[in-house]
């Protein structure tokens, strides 16, 4: 089983119905992310986690909205999808990167990914 | 503006010979760096990463150079096979969350 799962895989909607993307992580890390993947954009950050508590607006924030439900999982939500919100959606995970250079390399763990199609 | 550039969107390169993905920042905040390799249909994996303290970092057939007064940093792959044809990340962090680059499509030729 992967470390990190999303949910749903794919998904096909329509323009202002309220979508969640669900993700899941048995690494035991602290740190959850939310990543959009669009062609020729690259992976752009939308919201971050540290810990339950912490909830952080990443670069493209506007127009989601994120739940840290428990340490294992972090969904995503669009609230009233538009088509330009059409894109491959990540969700990650990293541990606390500690001091630099003493065995941490920063990484971040990748679920297989989103693909979400706003019609 | 972006942070971290990744100028070429794509590379072809023939089998055995070596594949240059190159990478450039403005952020001098910028401390780690990290390569990430992706595959379609999967996300993206962990390939390599280089600290600021140096400049060069290698892993077998993969190896990163980082110019830190020219804030720019590469990836060698050598020899090149036809399985590392995917697209490659550069991301650099600073004390932040991974900023990525938009990618550069490498295909090794056979």
């Amino acid at each position: 089983d992967a470390d990190v799962t999303q949910t749903p895989r794919n998904r096909i909607t329509k323009t202002g119905k309220r979508i969640m993307l669900e993700c899941s992580q048995t690494k035991g890390h602290d740190r959850m992310y939310w990543y959009r993947q669009d062609p020729g954009l690259g992976l752009r950050l939308i919201y971050y986690s540290f810990d339950v508590k912490d909830i952080n607006k990443g670069e493209i924030s506007d127009g989601y909205s994120v739940s840290r439900q428990a340490q294992a999982k972090f969904s995503l939500s669009l609230e009233s999808a538009i088509p330009n919100q059409t894109a491959l959606y990540f969700c990650a995970t990293s541990d606390f990167p500690g001091l630099a250079g003493v065995g941490e390399t920063g990484e971040l763990f990748f679920g297989e990914g989103s693909r979400l199609t706003v019609l | 503006d972006q942070q971290v550039k990744q100028n070429s969107p794509s590379l072809s390169v023939q089998e055995g010979r070596i594949s240059i993905l190159n990478c450039d920042y403005t952020n001098s905040m910028f401390d780690y760096f990290l390569w990430y390799k992706k595959y379609p249909a999967e996300g993206p994996t962990f390939l390599i990463s280089i600290s600021s303290i140096k400049d060069k970092n290698e892993d077998g057939r993969f190896t990163v150079f980082l110019n830190k007064s020219a804030k720019h940093l590469s990836l060698h792959i050598v020899p090149s096979q036809p399985g590392d044809s995917a697209v490659y990340f550069c991301a650099a962090s600073g004390n932040t969350p991974l900023v990525f680059g938009k990618g550069t499509r490498l295909s090794v030729i056979a």
